[in-house]
């Protein structure tokens, strides 16, 4: 079964605003990560946030991550028509060495 | 400078034949990846190399076999293929068997 659950699956919004997405998984992980897709391309790594770290930031990137309710946030801020993609999150699980698991993926479009 | 570069980027065939696609990594990781990722762009692990040795095989029909010749190659033959093997099949590095993953641009199968 899936472990990453993404929510929404997928969110439109105008330049400028905050975009939001959250992601539900089920077991203890060792980290969490987030991926972005362009449309036809290969995954980018954006964050890596490990299971003892509450919040990080990269840039205009901004990951929560609450281990008591087995979720996580990606916040872009003043987002721009290039963040348009998909976003993935994935879980390395404990125990599984070196196995991520994606989620669903939310596809966020962003218009001028 | 490409770190991960997949051969070919298209792959247009007929069911039953027997095809292979390529992975290079020019960045020095020990682990490898081969991902799938479906028409809902759900993305699943298929094996793992680390040092050319297999340590990830999900469950995957033994149609596909990977090969390792060395640290920074890893292929992917398919045997008998089939309409369901139609995917993007992404490669991915990593330095560590906890950190982050650097993926390929995929290969887009097509198989009629």
């Amino acid at each position: 079964s899936q472990q990453g659950e993404e929510d929404p699956q997928a969110l439109s919004i105008q330049e400028g605003e905050n975009a939001t997405m959250n992601c539900s998984y089920k077991t203890s992980i060792n980290n969490l990560q987030w991926y972005r897709q362009n449309s036809g391309r290969g995954l980018v790594h954006l964050i890596l946030i490990r299971s003892n770290e509450r919040e990080k930031h990269s840039g205009r990137l901004r990951v929560t991550l609450d281990t008591s309710k087995k979720s996580s946030s990606l916040l872009i801020t003043a987002s721009r028509a290039a963040d348009t993609a998909s976003y993935f999150c994935a879980t390395l699980n404990t125990g599984t060495a070196s196995k991520l698991t994606f989620g669903t993926g939310t596809r966020l479009q962003v218009t001028l | 400078d490409t770190a991960v570069s997949q051969t070919p980027k298209y792959l247009v065939t007929q069911m039953g034949n027997d095809k292979s696609i390529k992975c290079e990594q020019n960045l020095g990781h020990d682990t490898m990846y081969w991902y799938k990722q479906d028409s809902k762009k759900f993305l699943k692990i298929m094996f793992s190399y680390n040092n050319k040795e297999l340590i990830i095989n999900e469950t995957v029909p033994n149609r596909f076999s990977p090969k390792s010749p060395d640290k920074a190659h890893l292929n992917l033959h398919i045997n008998s293929l089939e309409l369901g093997d139609s995917a993007v099949y992404f490669c991915a590095s990593q330095r560590g068997l906890q950190e982050t993953q650097y993926f390929g641009p995929g290969t887009r199968l097509l198989v009629l």
